[in-house]
Parts: C-alpha cells; sequence; structure tokens
C-alpha cells in the first residue's frame, strides 16, 4: 500500500471507444504525475500536474487527456487510441511540488490493452 | 535520456548482501541520486535518495563516493522477494526535477 491507488487495474477498450483511468493520492501531496511504461520499454513522463496546475506535457498526443480537479485527484481520459498505446499507466504524487528533493511515490498502475 | 548507468543484470545469494553499482559522471550539484525498484507487473517502489551523504533506511543504505560520479545500493540481507529491477535516476532539484528512467538492473536473488 503506497497510499496512491489507481483504478481499474486493468482495463480493455477498443479503438472507438472513450474510457478513464482514475487515480486518488492519500499523502496529503500536492504534485502528480502520469507515466506510462510499454513493453521492454523505460518508464516515460507523460503529464505533471503541480498545485492542480498542469506544469509539464512531454509531448503526448491529444488522444490522452490528464485531468486534475483538485490535489489528491487525477484522471486520464482516453479516446480513439490506438493497439501501441496498450502499456502500464503509473499514477505518481510527491510533496513540496515537483523538486529534486521531493519524493515521488507510485501506484499499482492500470494495465491498458487497447483492441 | 537517463544520466546514469547500471549492469543490466546480477545475481544475489539469498542472506547475502546485494550490492548495486550505479556510475553518474555528469551529476550536477544539485542533483539527488534515487533509487526505486520495480517488480513485474507492479509500480516502482521508492528505496532511498541522497545527495551527498551515505544514506541509510530500513529497506537499504545508499553510498555515493566523495566526488559523486558512482554510488552503490546495498540490500544487507537480500530475501528472494528483492528480486526486481532496480533504478538508478539522478534528479535535478528545482520545480522541474522529474524521474527519468534508464533499464535499471534486474537483480536475481537465489535459495
Amino acid at each position: 500500500e503506497t497510499g496512491v491507488t489507481q483504478t481499474p487495474r486493468h482495463l480493455v477498450m477498443g479503438m472507438t471507444n472513450k474510457k478513464s483511468l482514475k487515480c486518488e493520492q492519500h499523502l496529503g501531496h500536492n504534485a502528480m504525475y502520469w507515466y506510462k511504461q510499454s513493453a521492454k520499454k523505460p518508464l516515460e513522463l507523460m503529464f505533471v500536474y503541480s498545485l492542480e496546475e498542469r506544469v509539464e506535457n512531454n509531448s503526448v498526443p491529444s488522444r490522452f487527456s490528464p485531468e486534475c480537479p483538485n490535489s489528491s485527484h487525477l484522471f486520464l481520459h482516453l479516446h480513439t487510441l490506438q493497439p501501441e498505446d496498450s502499456a502500464l499507466y503509473l499514477c505518481a504524487s510527491s510533496q513540496g511540488g515537483t523538486g529534486g528533493g521531493n519524493t515521488i511515490y507510485f501506484g499499482e498502475g492500470s494495465w491498458l490493452t487497447v483492441v | 535520456d537517463a544520466k546514469t548507468t547500471q549492469p543490466p543484470s546480477m545475481d544475489c545469494a539469498e542472506g547475502r548482501a546485494a550490492n548495486l553499482p550505479c556510475n553518474h559522471s555528469t551529476i550536477s550539484g544539485n542533483e539527488y541520486v534515487y533509487w526505486y525498484r520495480q517488480i513485474h507487473s507492479q509500480g516502482p517502489q521508492y528505496i532511498i535518495h541522497g545527495l551527498k551523504n551515505n544514506e541509510t533506511n530500513e529497506m537499504a543504505s545508499l553510498i555515493i563516493t566523495e566526488d559523486r560520479k558512482s554510488s552503490t545500493l546495498i540490500l544487507p540481507h537480500a530475501t528472494l522477494r528483492d528480486t526486481a529491477v532496480y533504478y538508478c535516476i539522478v534528479r535535478a532539484g528545482g520545480s522541474q526535477g522529474n524521474l527519468i528512467f534508464g533499464k535499471g538492473t534486474k537483480l536475481s536473488v537465489k535459495p
């Protein structure tokens, strides 16, 4: 139990579907992140939110749309995905912004399969 | 790109100390050294981090050389549950100190 909860843990969706991944952190942190881990590739940073404001978008296609309604919740809205978007999507959070001395804690991830 | 170099794999006997090396020769003065591990199909687990001094917690010890160009993560008594991919990451201070993962070291703890 890391204090960062992701739902669903597994999701299968068609290319024309719209779905969302949800993340909730119970650590009182004020920065949240989405990472993507494709098969046999390193983790890639997708989005960073600090104090509910998006501070980084790492050249992610617009078919991925993040939303941070408050400091405890983060969503990743998915629409018209491609099979190559199948991956493990990881949510993370940290306290005190995104600075180097602030430890980032990860959730267990959501496995996404696009068919 | 990741700013660290790690061996792709290592073996360790159960109950023995596991010493995982990491080179970060281009590390800057405000960059921290972080270690995470990832057990198959799970999210990365934070282990330890340091800036200049050696650090120890309930999971591991981190030894950073005086010139900060390399470090070693020590698991003092490895168990089978420590089998995982271990990532050494340098992370800048300031407002955009994000984690950039490399390929890590696959540690296999054997009975």
